[in-house]
């Protein structure tokens, strides 16, 4: 079964920091998924990735299968992406396999 | 149009109660799912089901019992109402059976459930 890390579990930063949060997993994968749920309870979906780089807006998603390693990262923070972000991975079942989230904090 | 709807969005029953919760997807997938997420946030599967049969059942009491009427709906009918069964339950759809194809996975609101 796989295992999958996220690091770090709790993040608070200033308005307009680098935000990196990590993911590892421990068996191969089919796709990595990065989610996001805000404070009100809703899940949505940012990122799905096999391989290399997605970018959307000012986030950024990548991933090395060699490494089983995948990075989420927001340029130019606002306050407005606190939220908790779950790392989330698809192997040989078909549901998904979920990270413990990271909560993340941008303050004004 | 929402795409993955789930009913009611707040809960709140007594224990020993049988309750239901329901889920439509309009996308047209062919698989559909069931999580929990406990106090602690953390989420995991319960239930998976691709074109009305099901595919996954993750270690769930059988007190949880999934339908699936037509496969754009997948409903979850809970007995006899625990209070470890108090959680958040997201309901998710997505178009094919997972690990042949990459494909994006659609979450509905989330039902709070609470057991009193």
């Amino acid at each position: 079964k796989n295992e999958v890390e996220q690091s770090p579990q709790n993040l608070t930063a200033q308005e307009g920091e680098f935000i990196t949060i990590n993911c590892s997993y421990s068996v191969g994968i089919s796709a990595l998924h990065w989610l996001q749920q805000h404070p009100g309870g809703g899940i949505v979906s940012l990122f799905m990735l096999s391989s290399g780089k997605k970018k959307h807006g000012r986030l950024i998603a990548t991933i090395n299968i060699q490494e089983k390693h995948s990075s989420l990262h927001i340029t130019a923070s606002h306050p407005r992406d606190s939220a908790v972000y779950i790392c989330a991975v698809r192997g040989g079942a078909d549901g998904l396999t979920f990270g413990k989230g990271t909560h993340l904090i941008i303050q004004p | 149009d929402t795409a993955v709807s789930q009913t009611p969005k707040y809960l709140v029953t007594q224990m020993g109660n049988d309750k239901s919760i329901k889920c439509e997807q309009n996308l047209g997938h062919d698989t559909m799912y069931w999580y929990k997420q406990d106090s602690k946030k953390f989420l995991k599967i319960m239930f998976s089901y691709n074109n009305k049969e099901l595919i996954i059942n993750e270690t769930v009491p059988n007190r949880f019992s999934p339908k699936s009427p037509d496969k754009a709906h997948l409903n979850l009918h809970i007995n006899s109402l625990e209070l470890g069964d108090s959680a958040v339950y997201f309901c998710a759809s997505s178009p094919n059976r997972g690990h042949r194809l990459n494909t994006e996975a659609f979450f509905g609101q989330g039902t709070r459930l609470t057991v009193v």
